[in-house]
């Protein structure tokens, strides 16, 4: 099983605040998606990349995966309260939909 | 909208207990997996199905077995539940393929006392 280090595990910051998660593994990967899990649910995909040096923008947050497919990263501008959740970066590896490892999260809580 | 159900958001069960988790998928995918999910360690897989009758090992699979017998249901069965088999229990569904969006249920959290 490939590892994906994720840091920080927890993020706690004010509303309007920029913040950067990130996602790491010496490992390449074929894609890499991210998920949002609130509590009490189950992860939700925010997006997918497939291409090393790709950036997709999804309205506040931008997720940029590595040129060398080996790493990712997740920013969220002027965080609002309603972002607070558990981000989950998931490489899938061997060209199998069946490999996907799961890193272990960032809690980011935004206060008021 | 597609969903992924599962049947209890919260169960107890005894140690040495029989337990049967089930979920259903309306979207008729080929893919079902099951996770289990803990503070520290994330998600962890402990089996997978791609077809009908077919299963595969994930990370975790000792202690647990299950049963596909038809493609919208994916069963997680604890021969013998243990206090180290409480967890958030999570299934999910894909399409087969690279790149493809794995969708969740809202999982069940199983306490074994």
């Amino acid at each position: 099983t490939q590892l994906l280090e994720q840091s920080p595990q927890f993020l706690s910051i004010q509303e309007g605040e920029n913040l950067t998660v990130y996602c790491n593994s010496s490992s390449v990967f074929s894609s890499l998606q991210w998920y949002r899990q609130e509590p009490g649910e189950g992860p939700v995909l925010l997006v997918t990349v497939v291409t090393g040096g790709e950036v997709k923008k999804l309205k506040r947050l931008t997720f940029q995966f590595g040129d060398a497919r080996k790493d990712s990263s997740l920013h969220i501008t002027a965080a609002q309260p309603g972002d607070t959740g558990l981000y989950l970066c998931a490489g899938e590896w061997g060209g199998s939909n069946y490999k996907l490892t799961f890193g272990k999260g960032t809690l980011l809580t935004v206060n008021p | 909208d597609v969903k992924v159900t599962q049947s209890s958001r919260y169960l107890v069960k005894r140690t040495g207990e029989k337990v049967f988790l089930e979920c259903v998928q309306d979207m008729d995918h080929e893919n079902m997996f099951w996770y289990r999910q803990d503070p520290g360690l994330g998600l962890r897989l402990i089996y997978f199905s791609y077809d009908v009758k077919m299963k595969e090992k994930g990370d975790i699979p000792e202690g647990y077995s299950v049963s596909r017998e038809k493609k919208e249901r994916f069963s997680l069965i604890l021969e013998s539940a243990s206090t180290n088999q409480t967890s958030m229990y999570l299934c999910a569904s894909s399409l087969p393929g690279t790149g493809t969006r794995r969708t969740f249920g809202s999982g069940t959290r199983l306490t074994v006392v």
